[in-house]
């Protein structure tokens, strides 16, 4: 079946540091992976994406990478800042499923 | 530009109580999309709607949970007779409604069952 999961529960770094959250799916069938950025009180905000057609992503800070071998997505936030501090979610979806399927986060914690 | 609106930000109810939970997505979206969150938890999927036609409603826990969307737009969430075990926030997102769109969320209703 579906699932969406995390290695890391917790991730704690320094500031300026740069920050790797994992994030396994076991969908083979998968083509479209979000990562999402919540904090405390807040819904969840859209970071990046990428297409299975697709191994390396970049915006700003961040880089998403996917590794459909081992069904593996990461995201690098680099030179990490205090307001980087949240909970990160990974959400697949395949083609024909419009819905997406969240893992249960990373609560990352950016030291000073 | 507005982002999805929902309202209330927060609403305490007692047990047995039936309660409303509204969404306003971002104007022009067609897809709408109910998710619950735990305390801690991910996020569960409750309804998609596409227009105002709702083709899966598999993730409604229970025949207490019902929602409709009219006009395209504004959607709301209705539970009747609440549990506590319905205590959580509802999210929820809107999107352009093809597969690969992302979904963009509001900020959530926390609901307290007491």
């Amino acid at each position: 079946g579906e699932s969406v999961g995390l290695h890391l529960p917790t991730l704690s770094v320094q500031e300026g540091d740069n920050s790797i959250i994992n994030c396994a799916y076991s969908n083979s069938a998968s083509d479209y992976f979000i990562w999402y950025k919540q904090e405390s009180g807040k819904g969840p905000q859209f970071i990046i994406d990428i297409r299975s057609n697709m191994d390396k992503r970049q915006g700003q800070r961040v880089t998403v990478l996917l590794n459909k071998t081992v069904k593996h997505l990461s995201l690098q936030i680099a030179a990490t800042q205090p307001g980087d501090s949240a909970v990160y979610f990974c959400a697949e979806n395949s083609g024909s499923n419009y819905k997406l399927t969240f893992g249960k986060g990373t609560l990352l914690t950016v030291n000073p | 530009g507005a982002g999805v609106s929902q309202s209330p930000s927060n609403k305490v109810t007692e047990k047995g109580k039936d309660v409303e939970l509204r969404c306003d997505p971002i104007s022009g979206h067609t897809a709408l999309y109910w998710y619950r969150q735990s305390l801690g938890q991910g996020l569960e999927f409750l309804i998609y709607f596409q227009g105002n036609s709702a083709p899966d409603k598999s993730g409604l826990p229970s025949d207490r949970f019902s929602a409709e969307r009219t006009g395209g737009s504004v959607s709301t969430l209705t539970i009747q007779r609440t549990q506590q075990e319905d205590s959580a926030v509802y999210l929820c997102a809107s999107s352009w409604g093809r597969p690969g769109s992302p979904l963009h969320f509001g900020n959530g209703t926390r609901l307290t069952v007491t």
